[in-house]
């Protein structure tokens, strides 16, 4: 079985600090995980996602997350906040059978407030 | 390329009535899974179709149904409207063999 947590269902910071959205995971096999980021009344864009290479992964708008097996993490960060970057951010996870698509079972998601 | 549409934007039912909510999948995607997310929650995953076939199920009754066309597009059927219906409907889609889904904006379905 999978699940994810998200630790923290709001987090704020101030223009230009450091982004921290926490995020842990429970899997059976080894996962795919990804972030998706979710503006007011629109659906959900994906920011990054992990498949197994790398384990520092880069996307979208600045953010990165890194994979570590041994804390079951998979935390994203941006080095400075933007006041664009106020969202609902959710972080998912599927099992990495390879080569088909498997159904996400995302976290309760993390609202992010910047403050100018 | 455009990217994955859905239809209608909005939606407002009654309790007992049906509803249909469509999805065009994006050009070269052959799956489509199907996501309820209910106000301050993370979507769930209502079921996933590959090849007009139905190829996973999440916890949902049957009165969730839905369909997939030779197109790859897809349309999901919902019975018996129920209050805990309402809720914003996503649709996904990827491409063979591949892990990443793209959705798109949702359906938002208000059950009056």
């Amino acid at each position: 079985a999978q699940s994810v947590t998200q630790l923290g269902s709001h987090v704020s910071v101030s223009e230009g600090a450091l982004v921290l959205l926490r995020c842990n995971y429970s899997s059976s096999v080894p996962p795919y995980l990804f972030w998706y980021v979710q503006y007011p009344n629109q659906g959900l864009q994906l920011l990054l996602k992990y498949t197994s290479a790398a384990t520092l992964v880069k996307g979208i708008n600045g953010f990165e997350a890194e994979f570590k097996k041994s804390e079951t993490s998979f935390h994203l960060t941006k080095p400075s906040a933007h006041m664009s970057d106020a969202a609902e951010y959710f972080c998912a996870v599927t099992p990495n059978y390879g080569g088909a698509t498997n159904k996400l079972i995302f976290g309760t998601g993390t609202l992010l407030a910047v403050q100018p | 390329e455009t990217g994955v549409t859905q239809s209608p934007t909005h939606l407002i039912k009654t309790r007992g009535q049906q509803v249909t909510l469509r999805c065009s999948s994006q050009s070269g995607h052959n799956t489509v899974s199907w996501y309820q997310q209910a106000l301050g929650q993370g979507p769930q995953f209502i079921f996933q179709y590959y090849r007009e076939e139905e190829n996973g199920r999440g916890n949902f009754p049957p009165r969730f149904s839905g369909l997939q066309f030779p197109n790859y597009s897809s349309e999901l059927n919902v019975n018996a409207l129920e209050l805990d219906d309402s809720a914003l409907y996503l649709c996904a889609s990827s491409r063979p063999g591949e892990e990443t889904q793209y959705f798109g904006p949702g359906t938002r379905l208000l059950v009056l």
